[in-house]
């Protein structure tokens, strides 16, 4: 059974950076498939932020490829993010989330439980 | 940047069958692109329904169908129970990149 666990810090001050990281048990990362991360401002819709294939690629949200970083940690079986310059608009829950299928088709079979992050001074 | 829409809310009566849309803005967003679709209850991660406009992950139940017409993908849920109350978004996944639509609130009167 893939699981899939976030962890960070719950405040970040504006301009400056959120960090996250997703702790993945019952899978090895780097087996295969795509790891990526989505979030959702409270209240609001879902938006996609990157993913990161197999063969280390990584795909980003146009809107935010400025400031986002994906990578992992295949010792650990982690995943992380990192998005600088962080503006209230920015606060969302974010999910840490696994592809269904191999190759990526877009469609997350595997979530976290989301860990909210809220940017404030 | 092409955009989903889905409707804001649909409601329907238990045991009774609704169906959400889910419109691509340009031309191809829906026509050749792989679409899903998710259900999320409060304080809950998504749950992915259909992949692939019409396949079901394991254990989802048959009362969720999917289907495309055009530009347009739908979610059919049939004999509606009150644990179908919950948002729904539906996804396209094109060169790489996912978009997804803003959402719509089922509500099982």
């Amino acid at each position: 059974q893939v699981q899939l666990h976030e962890s960070g810090p719950g405040v970040v001050k504006p301009s400056e950076t959120l960090s996250l990281s997703c702790s993945v048990s019952g899978y090895s990362i780097s087996s295969g498939y795509y790891w990526g991360w989505i979030r959702q401002p409270p209240g609001k819709g879902l938006e996609w932020i990157g993913s990161l294939s197999d063969s280390d690629t990584t795909y980003y949200n146009p809107s935010l490829k400025s400031r986002v970083t994906i990578s992992a940690d295949t010792f650990k079986n982690q995943l992380f993010l990192k998005l600088t310059s962080v503006t209230a608009a920015d606060t969302a829950v974010y999910y840490c989330v696994r592809d269904l299928q191999f190759y990526g088709s877009g469609s997350y079979v595997y979530w976290g439980q989301g860990t909210l992050v809220s940017v404030s001074s | 940047q092409s955009a989903l829409t889905q409707p804001a809310s649909v409601s329907g009566s238990p045991g009774q069958s609704i169906t959400i849309s889910c419109t691509g803005t340009s031309s191809d967003i829906i026509a050749y692109n792989y679409v899903s679709w998710y259900q999320q209850h409060p304080g809950k991660a998504p749950k992915l329904l259909i992949y692939g406009f019409t396949n079901r992950p394991s254990g989802v139940s048959d009362r969720f169908s999917g289907s495309k017409s055009g530009n347009t993908a739908s979610l059919t849920i049939s004999g509606l129970q009150t644990e179908d109350e919950a948002d729904y978004f539906c996804s396209s996944y094109t060169n790489i990149i996912t978009i997804f639509g803003g959402g719509t609130k089922l509500t099982v009167l």
